[in-house]
């Protein structure tokens, strides 16, 4: 069974500019969250998606939007990109609630504005 | 505000020593607490979830203990090997006003070093 896969790996963008990163869960997982991990802040989470409706959303500005589709592949979109927005984004989907949660991580985006 | 802290923030450890990482939270209200591992430049590897209710649960070398009444958690690896070195990161899944889980909030991780 393949895991989390996020895409690109690696991305470099300047100031103003806007990005779009993707991720797949895992096969038949309906939840996916969204993660900023920068080495100030540490993990942040943006926002979860499950069926194609946001669940949940962090405290990030508008700037910061996502969807999911039908075959629950995500997509986060970062408009006006500032120098702070250099971060890993992880993705994660989800099986279970509560007492049998089991959480996976893709391996991330590494976005990179200057 | 829920918020979790790690202390320390790194450690350095001599192959085939026993040690402990420690977590704190500041709301006892919480669904489940889990430990997560990560290599640098990589995603999270979950290690162990301890539900509420549970005090620890063990994976191998791996035992993490729960005390949701002074808001604490370790996490005990025996016999300590350089493959461990990597960032563990706890987080915890907070219980809403409204009953309903909220979204997962991480402590900053302790960055292990075993050397051979």
């Amino acid at each position: 069974k393949a895991g989390v896969t996020q895409t690109p790996r690696y991305l470099i963008k300047t100031r103003g500019q806007q990005v779009t990163l993707s991720c797949s869960p895992i096969s038949g997982h309906r939840s996916v969250s969204w993660y900023q991990q920068t080495p100030g802040q540490g993990l942040q989470f943006l926002f979860e998606y499950f069926s194609e409706t946001q669940r949940n959303k962090g405290n990030f500005p508008g700037r910061f939007s996502g969807r999911q589709f039908s075959n629950s592949r995500s997509e986060m979109n970062v408009s006006t990109l500032e120098l702070g927005d250099s971060a890993l984004y992880l993705c994660a989907s989800r099986t279970g609630y509560g007492t049998n949660e089991k959480l996976f991580f893709g391996s991330g985006t590494q976005l990179s504005v200057l | 505000k829920q918020e979790v802290t790690q202390i320390p923030a790194a450690l350095s450890v001599p192959e085939g020593e026993n040690l402990v990482l420690n977590c704190s939270f500041t709301d006892s209200a919480i669904y489940n607490l889990q430990w997560f591992r990560q290599d640098p430049g990589k995603g999270l590897t979950s290690l162990l979830l301890i539900q509420s209710s549970q005090r620890e649960q063990t994976s191998g070398r791996l035992n993490a203990s729960l005390d949701k009444s002074s808001g604490r958690s370790t996490l005990y690896i025996a016999a300590s090997q350089p493959g461990d070195s990597a960032t563990y990161l706890c987080a915890v899944r907070p219980r809403d006003y409204g009953g309903s889980q909220g979204n997962l909030i991480f402590g900053k991780g302790t960055k292990l070093s075993v050397k051979p």
